[in-house]
């Protein structure tokens, strides 16, 4: 089955203990991404990756890293978390990059709170 | 940069009441793609739109892209309680930038 995995799915933390949110996806894709989901806010891209070693940043990449060592995984980290990155995370992926018509495929989420 | 406005921000109708969503981008786009959102779920692909005044169907969904490549439309026929949720809108620029940007979305209530 296609999809895209996320862990952990719930996180409770504390300000300033560095963390990683792994996202992986079992379809071999070239492109994936990052999104922050804020009430009003939308859904906002952190980073994205067309392929390994290959990253850039999206709208919103201040206080998060990302690396793309493996095609299927691409994890989230977070060095020195603060309250204001409490937020919904969600991970996805696509064939290629946005030029082509694929589907983007989004992970169940990650639902971080910072205290 | 590059901003897509979606409006409404909320929508409540009838069962069996048409539903349109807007999006509209300060830039013109290279694609635009559409997401549906149920509450406590993640994103689901609906469509990309590609051509300067595309218009895609899906069953009760019809989707247009304008002919400047700078707004879009999503409208539901004869809306059904499984239409529930939050609808968005997300455009590329196209070019080296892989960015996506995603509108605020509609979140569509349905009383039956």
């Amino acid at each position: 089955e296609a999809q895209v995995t996320q862990n952990p799915r719930y996180l409770i933390t504390v300000t300033g203990k560095k963390l990683t949110v792994t996202c992986s996806q079992n379809m071999n894709h070239e492109y994936m991404s990052w999104y922050r989901q804020d009430p009003g806010l939308g859904l906002r891209q952190i980073y994205y990756s067309m392929n390994v070693e290959v990253t850039d940043k999206g709208d919103v990449p201040e206080g998060y890293k990302v690396s793309r060592k493996e095609k299927r995984n691409f994890p989230l980290i977070l060095e020195s978390p603060s309250p204001n990155q409490t937020s919904l995370y969600f991970c996805a992926s696509r064939r290629q990059g946005l030029g082509s018509t694929d589907t983007q495929y989004f992970g169940p989420g990650t639902r971080l709170t910072v205290l | 940069g590059q901003q897509v406005m979606q409006i409404p921000q909320y929508q409540h109708v009838q069962e069996g009441e048409d539903f349109t969503t807007y999006c509209n981008s300060s830039t013109t786009l290279s694609n635009i793609q559409w997401y549906k959102q149920r509450p406590g779920g993640h994103p689901v692909f609906l469509i990309q739109l590609v051509k300067s005044g595309e218009v895609k169907k899906q069953k009760r969904l019809t989707f247009q892209f304008g002919e400047a490549k700078k707004n879009s439309s999503l409208h539901i026929t004869a809306t059904q309680t499984t239409d529930v949720g939050t609808y968005f809108c997300a455009g590329w620029s196209g070019g080296s930038n892989y960015k996506l940007t995603f509108g605020k979305g509609t979140l569509l209530t349905v009383n039956p």
